[in-house]
Parts: C-alpha cells; structure tokens; sequence
C-alpha cells in the first residue's frame, strides 16, 4: 500500500527557529494530512491539505503540497519547546474509499 | 462534541495469555472506526477497520481480531498474546474515509 515517507527522521532545533520538516508519497491523492504526537499519547490532527490547494496556513504551521512531486512540507515558524514532539503526514487514495495511510513521522525536539 | 474513549491505558501481560482493548465513541453515530498500531519509535501500522455494525476489515494477517458489537465501540482481542505483539494502540474515528481522524489516548500493552 502507498505510504507517506516523512524526512528526515529526526530534527533538533533552538527555541525560536523555524521547523521544516517532509512528506513524500507514491500515488495520487484526495487530500493529505499532518498529524502531531506527543510522547505516549494519541495523534493531534493539525491540518488538511486537499489535492488542489497548494498552501495552507494555521497559525504558526504552513503546510505546501506539490502534487507533481507528490510531496507536501510542514513549517513550524518560531518553534517553542512545546512544540517537541513526532510529527505524521498521512495520505488517502484518490479512490476516497480506503482508509489513511500514515509514515513513519519526524521526532521534533525543539530546545529551549 | 464527540470524544473518544481507549482502555485500558496500560496492560502487562504473559506470553499466551488473551487480550481484549477497548473503545468508545461518544456524541455522533456511524463512524469509520479503526484500529492501529505503534511500535516504538515507528509510524502507525493499521490493523482492522469497520464502517458499520459487524463489518470489520483486517489490514494484517495476525493473532488479533476485532469486533464492533455496538455502532460506536469496537474492540481489539487475542486468544493468545505472543512477544510481537507488544506494543502502542491506537483506536480512532472518523466520519469519512478521507476526513480528519481523532484518536484515543492510546492503550500500551507489554507482553513478556
């Protein structure tokens, strides 16, 4: 089944910094998804991004997704150290009739 | 609004010893209801899925099972636990295929 590679697989950054972080997947798509984890809880959904949207803004959090690449980028601008955590892209298939597929995620830590 | 309860939170139990998680939907009807699973450090594996009453979908071929007596409580059961299946589980609904999942907090299970 397709899956949503996130890159890279771990990032370490100073409180303030930006936060950039990747999703690749292999075949097309509806919408495209991020989800956030915090250590030993359940996944937080942040954000959608649908097949023919491009950017989408919320908050601190800046999703892009290029369908030609079929790849989609998370920014986190001005990170805090709360926004420590792992971070999961996850994508459907253009189909609509099967459920989503997550990556392995990006472990965030964000130093303060 | 709609809340999702998992339990139990934590389980420790013996090699071939049965299993049974869990999970609660609260304040809609007919969801998609899922079932996955995390291995530590890793991305989420989806075991079963059910879009109504008795209809369940199994992603992995393994010794779990899951049922969905009710529309909005779907369980996770083995009849004999083995070492591979310890891990982070997750329960969550959605409304659609393609829309935002909302998870439970996890129930992490520690088979020795």
């Amino acid at each position: 089944s397709q899956q949503g590679e996130e890159d890279p697989q771990a990032l370490s950054i100073q409180e303030g910094e930006n936060a950039t972080m990747n999703c690749s997947y292999k075949t097309s798509i509806n919408n495209l998804q991020w989800y956030r984890q915090n250590s030993g809880r359940g996944l937080v959904h942040l954000i959608l991004i649908r097949s023919n949207e491009r950017e989408k803004h919320s908050g601190r959090l800046r999703v892009t997704l290029d369908t030609s690449k079929k790849s989609s980028s998370l920014l986190i601008t001005a990170s805090r150290a709360a926004d420590t955590a792992s971070y999961f892209c996850a994508t459907d298939l253009y189909s609509g009739n099967t459920p989503l597929v997550f990556g392995k995620g990006t472990r965030l830590s964000v130093i303060a | 609004s709609q809340t999702i309860h998992q339990w139990p939170a934590t389980l420790v139990q013996p090699v071939g010893s049965p299993l049974s998680l869990e999970c609660t939907v609260e304040g809609t009807s007919n969801p998609n209801l899922y079932w996955y699973r995390q291995a530590a450090g890793r991305g989420l594996q989806l075991l079963f899925y059910s879009v109504g009453i008795g209809q369940i979908s199994s992603e992995v071929p393994q010794n779990l099972s899951a049922s969905r007596p009710q529309d909005r409580q779907f369980i996770l059961s083995s009849k004999k636990l083995l070492l591979s299946d310890s891990g982070f589980y997750l329960c969550a609904w959605s409304g659609t295929y393609t829309g935002e999942l909302f998870f439970g907090e996890g129930s992490r299970l520690t088979v020795l």
